[in-house]
C-alpha cells in the first residue's frame, strides 16, 4: 500500500460524458501528478501539481483539466468523452516539487468509455 | 525529449542475476534515469535513480555507461515477486525549467520458479 489513494476504482460512461476522478497524496506529499496508461501508449504523463499549484504539463488534452486543492487533493476532469479515452489514470504523489523523487503511485482508476 | 529503448520482454530463472538493458543514446546533461516496476494489477513502484555514478539500494543496482547512453538495471537475485513490466525513463527539463518522466514501454520480466 502506497498510501495513495484513488476513487473510484472503475468508471464506465458514454461518450460525449464528462467524469471526475480523484486522488488523495500520501500524508504530507505536496506533489500531485496524474498519469494516462493505455494498452498501445504505455503511461503518458499528464499534469503536475505542487501546493495548489500547477507544476509541470505533458501531453493532456484541452478535454482535460486538473486542479489540487488546499487540502493537497487532486482531481482530474475528463470531458466529452470519446473511446480512445478508455484506459488506466493512475495519480502519484511525493513530497517535493522535484521529479527526481521517488514518486508514489495510487492503484489507479479504470475508465472505460462506450 | 530523449527517449529510452527497452526489449519488450526478459525471462529469468528464480534465484539467478536479471540485468534489464536500457538504450537512451539522445541523452542530454541534465537528464536523471529512473527505473520504476508495475506488478500485474498495480501502480507503478519506484526502484532506483541515478545520473552518472551507479548506484545501489536494497532493491537492486544501477549501472550506467560512461557516455550514459545507455544503462542496466541489475537485480541481484531474482524472486517470483520480481516479476514485472521495469520501465527505464528519462527525467527531462521543459521549458519552465521543471522535471517530466519521460516513460517508455518498458520490458516484462518473467521469472522461471
Amino acid at each position: 500500500d502506497s498510501g495513495v489513494t484513488q476513487t473510484p476504482k472503475h468508471l464506465i460512461t458514454a461518450t460525449g460524458q464528462r467524469v471526475t476522478l480523484r486522488c488523495s497524496p500520501r500524508s504530507g506529499d505536496l506533489s500531485v501528478y496524474w498519469y494516462q496508461q493505455s494498452l498501445d501508449q504505455g503511461l503518458q504523463f499528464l499534469i503536475q501539481y505542487y501546493n495548489g499549484e500547477e507544476r509541470a504539463k505533458g501531453n493532456i488534452l484541452e478535454r482535460f483539466s486538473a486542479q489540487q486543492f488546499p487540502d493537497l487533493h487532486s482531481e482530474l476532469n475528463l470531458s466529452s468523452l470519446e473511446l480512445g479515452d478508455s484506459a488506466l489514470y493512475f495519480c502519484a504523489s511525493s513530497p517535493l516539487a522535484g521529479t527526481n523523487n521517488e514518486q508514489f503511485f495510487g492503484p489507479g482508476t479504470r475508465l472505460t468509455v462506450l | 525529449d530523449a527517449k529510452t529503448t527497452q526489449p519488450n520482454s526478459m525471462e529469468s530463472n528464480e534465484e539467478e542475476p536479471v540485468h534489464l538493458p536500457c538504450n537512451h543514446s539522445t541523452i542530454s546533461g541534465t537528464d536523471y534515469i529512473h527505473w520504476y516496476r508495475q506488478l500485474p494489477s498495480q501502480g507503478p513502484e519506484y526502484v532506483i535513480h541515478g545520473l552518472t555514478s551507479n548506484v545501489n539500494n536494497r532493491m537492486a543496482s544501477l549501472a550506467i555507461a560512461e557516455d550514459r547512453k545507455s544503462s542496466t538495471l541489475i537485480l541481484h537475485r531474482a524472486t517470483l515477486r520480481d516479476a514485472a513490466v521495469y520501465y527505464c525513463i528519462l527525467t527531462s527539463l521543459n521549458a519552465g525549467n521543471n522535471r517530466k518522466l519521460i516513460w517508455g514501454l518498458g520490458t516484462s520480466l518473467a521469472v522461471n520458479p
